[in-house]
């Protein structure tokens, strides 16, 4: 089992609408969650970081964080095309050296 | 935010020489930078954590006497491809970790990523 796993996708979703984006995590202890937004050709941006069960708002974003069910996700409300990259899944645990492992990526595609 | 900024944006160079990038943290301290290439539709991929004032820590498979590392203050970490080889051609991203933000909530902010391109 990866550490961090995501679906490639591409999740399609038409604008306006709520796209969902999931991740799940192997270590149980895992202490921080993050979601970076990374367009072609650049390098990945942060969005969102959370750190206790529940959901964290932030504009259009809200992320969900699940420890006992090993899952963290993001929704995008009134996706845009703007929103269309691909979402990477992060996860920082003191198994992992402290250091961040990343899932492979989920692309979303909003489609006017 | 915090901003990370990379030094080049991109270079191209012949094979066999040498190609230094900077990164620099402009408004916060790192302690811990981190290096990552990534290649075409391909995920990630760390290949070496640098410390300030100690020795970077290399992953699995990377040639630390290829992929100099040498992070000499709180703001700036150097990677330097040496004898760079066309296979060497990728796009390399630092992050740096903002120790400040607490423990537990240090954050990763990623550079702006250089281009290399090996000929």
């Amino acid at each position: 089992q990866k550490e961090v796993e995501q679906n490639s996708g591409p999740l399609s979703v038409p604008e306006g609408a709520i796209a969902s984006l999931n991740c799940t995590y192997s270590d149980r202890g895992s202490q921080s969650f993050f979601w970076y937004r990374q367009y072609s050709g650049k390098s990945p941006e942060l969005i969102m970081s959370i750190y206790s069960n529940g959901d964290k708002e932030d504009g259009r974003f809200t992320a969900q964080l699940n420890k006992a069910s090993q899952y963290v996700s993001l929704l995008i409300r009134d996706s845009q095309p703007s929103d269309s990259a691909t979402y990477l899944c992060a996860v920082k645990a003191w198994e992992y050296g402290n250091k961040l492992v990343f899932g492979a990526g989920t692309i979303l595609r909003v489609k006017s | 935010g915090a901003v990370v900024s990379q030094h080049p944006s991109w270079v191209i160079c012949k094979s066999g020489t040498s190609v230094k990038i900077e990164c620099r943290s402009l408004d916060f301290q790192a302690t811990t930078m981190f290096w990552y290439r990534q290649f075409p539709k391909q995920s990630l991929m760390l290949m070496a954590t640098s410390n300030e004032g100690s020795k970077a820590t290399y992953e699995q498979g990377v040639e630390k006497d290829k992929f100099l590392i040498n992070h000499a203050s709180l703001t700036l970490s150097t990677l330097t491809v040496t004898s760079a080889h066309p296979e060497d051609s990728s796009f390399y991203i630092c992050s740096a970790r903002d120790f400040l933000a607490g423990i537990g909530r240090e954050t990763q902010y990623f550079g702006p990523g250089t281009r290399l391109l090996v000929l």
